[in-house]
């Protein structure tokens, strides 16, 4: 089972965007996302029916349609720049998988 | 607060082990599961596999089963990861990683700051 990201994505300051992650696992379980900086362990900003940890800015929200989970920031600021990961159990429950990652490139 | 510890960075030649341990703190260790993930030098997260914290129980990636094995003493409130018969494509940051509360969502809330494993002849 595999999870697929676009490899880029670039967004104006102050601007939307929408990161996709696609599988077919998704049709049954949800997608959660994870945000790293280089040189840093990822961190969860979005899982779930659009949750976010506490500490985490509401500009960044979740969402699922089908086979498709979103992260989309709305706002976005300079500091999310970074790489984008999402993840879920695989078609079977038993399993995890990662999507490959989509780094964010705000200009 | 939740924290995870993890030990320090080693080096390994191919074929040899390594075993990682991960120190919890701040939560109730058997309450939640601990995974281990993955990273490559400039590469995306590869999940390696899960612990349930109580039960014991595991699961592996199909592609590290028979080389990985993950335990847990829950008197320490600790996790270890052991990978056997490495090779250079091990090489990566492994990072223990606790997820959630109940399980429905599955979402990985708190994460160690990663060990360097180098396998290296």
């Amino acid at each position: 089972s595999e999870l697929t990201q676009d490899p880029t994505v670039s967004v104006a300051l102050g601007q939307t965007v929408r990161i996709t992650c696609q599988g077919d696992s998704l049709r049954n379980y949800y997608a959660s996302w994870y945000q790293q900086k280089p040189g840093q362990a990822p961190m969860l900003v979005a899982y779930g029916r659009d949750n976010r940890p506490s500490g985490i800015p509401d500009r960044f929200s979740g969402s699922k349609s089908g086979n498709t989970a979103s992260l989309t920031i709305t706002g976005t600021q300079a500091e999310d720049e970074a790489d984008y990961y999402c993840n879920s159990r695989d078609t079977n429950g038993v399993h995890w998988v990662f999507g490959g990652g989509t780094k964010l490139t705000v200009l | 607060q939740v924290q995870l510890v993890q030990s320090g960075a080693e080096v390994k030649k191919p074929g040899a082990s390594v075993k990682v341990s991960c120190k919890t703190s701040g939560y109730i260790f058997s309450h939640h599961a601990i995974h281990w993930v993955r990273q490559a030098p400039g590469r995306g997260l590869e999940w390696v596999g899960w612990i349930n914290g109580g039960s014991g129980n595991t699961k592996y990636s199909e592609g590290l089963q028979g080389r990985v094995s993950i335990t847990r003493d829950i008197s320490a409130s600790t996790a270890y990861l052991e990978l056997s018969g490495l090779r250079s494509e091990d090489t990566a940051v492994y990072y223990c990683v606790r997820e959630g509360p109940s399980g429905y969502y599955g979402q990985f809330d708190y994460w160690g700051l990663g060990t360097l494993v180098t396998v290296t002849s």
